[in-house]
């Protein structure tokens, strides 16, 4: 059973241009939610993250969006820029009462991100 | 300051074989995890310590086996290797601080693994 799901393989956009990126969950115990980047041969590395007590999370270029409701989040870069070609990993944790995930991170199954020049 | 280093990088083994990976990160952080990451599958949590001297199953443990050799070092073993443990192994640590919202994990660059 999926509890975290990016439904798009793929996404290509051109340079200059929003890029959004989306992931949907199933698990309600889920209250925290973080984007990874990761490049080819490379381990994932950490973008953006939004406690579910906020609906939106900004930082430069990257904007985080998370929808309760809807047990939706996305991921919008704008511009886009060549550089930002990578697979995008969601990923979600139960912190709980104690402050600390302990790391169980669920995570999506990736969507490759291509920017055209 | 490196951050987590695994090693190696690459390994082929015949079925049956066993093997250590190595992860050791020298950020100080209490917790270290390990992952597998699969085509279509995302990254699954194989084992993780919360702190040295703890160990936990994660998601996909079965055939595996890890150990907290001290607060840097982290290790995977595969006792009886299998085609099916054929993917990339991650390994991660986090500062795994009680009381904190945020607990960013830091992943090594990866250990590509092919069973025969």
């Amino acid at each position: 059973d999926q509890q975290v799901k990016q439904n798009s393989p793929s996404l290509s956009v051109q340079e200059g241009r929003i890029s959004i990126l989306n992931c949907d969950y199933t698990n309600s115990m889920f209250d925290y939610f973080l984007w990874y980047k990761k490049y080819p041969a490379e381990g994932p590395t950490f973008l953006i993250s939004i406690s579910s007590i906020k609906d939106k999370n900004e930082d430069g270029r990257f904007t985080v969006f998370l929808n309760k409701s809807a047990k939706h989040l996305s991921l919008h870069i704008v511009p886009s820029q060549p550089g930002d070609s990578a697979v995008y990993f969601c990923a979600a944790s139960a912190l709980g009462a104690g402050g600390t995930s302990y790391g169980k991170l669920t995570f999506g199954q990736g969507t490759i991100l291509t920017v055209h020049p | 300051n490196a951050g987590v280093t695994q090693t190696p990088k690459f390994q082929v083994l015949k079925t049956g074989q066993s093997m250590t990976l190595q992860c050791a990160q020298d950020m100080n952080h209490n917790s270290m995890y390990w992952y597998r990451q699969d085509p279509g599958m995302g990254l699954r949590l194989i084992y993780y310590s919360a702190s040295e001297g703890t160990t936990d199953k994660g998601e996909v443990p079965n055939g595996y086996n890890v150990s907290r050799l001290n607060k840097r070092e982290f290790s995977l073993r595969l006792e009886s290797a299998a085609p099916s443990q054929t993917s990339v192994y991650f390994c991660a640590s986090s500062s795994g601080l009680a009381g904190t919202s945020t607990d960013t994990q830091y992943f090594g660059p990866g250990t590509r693994l092919t069973v025969l």
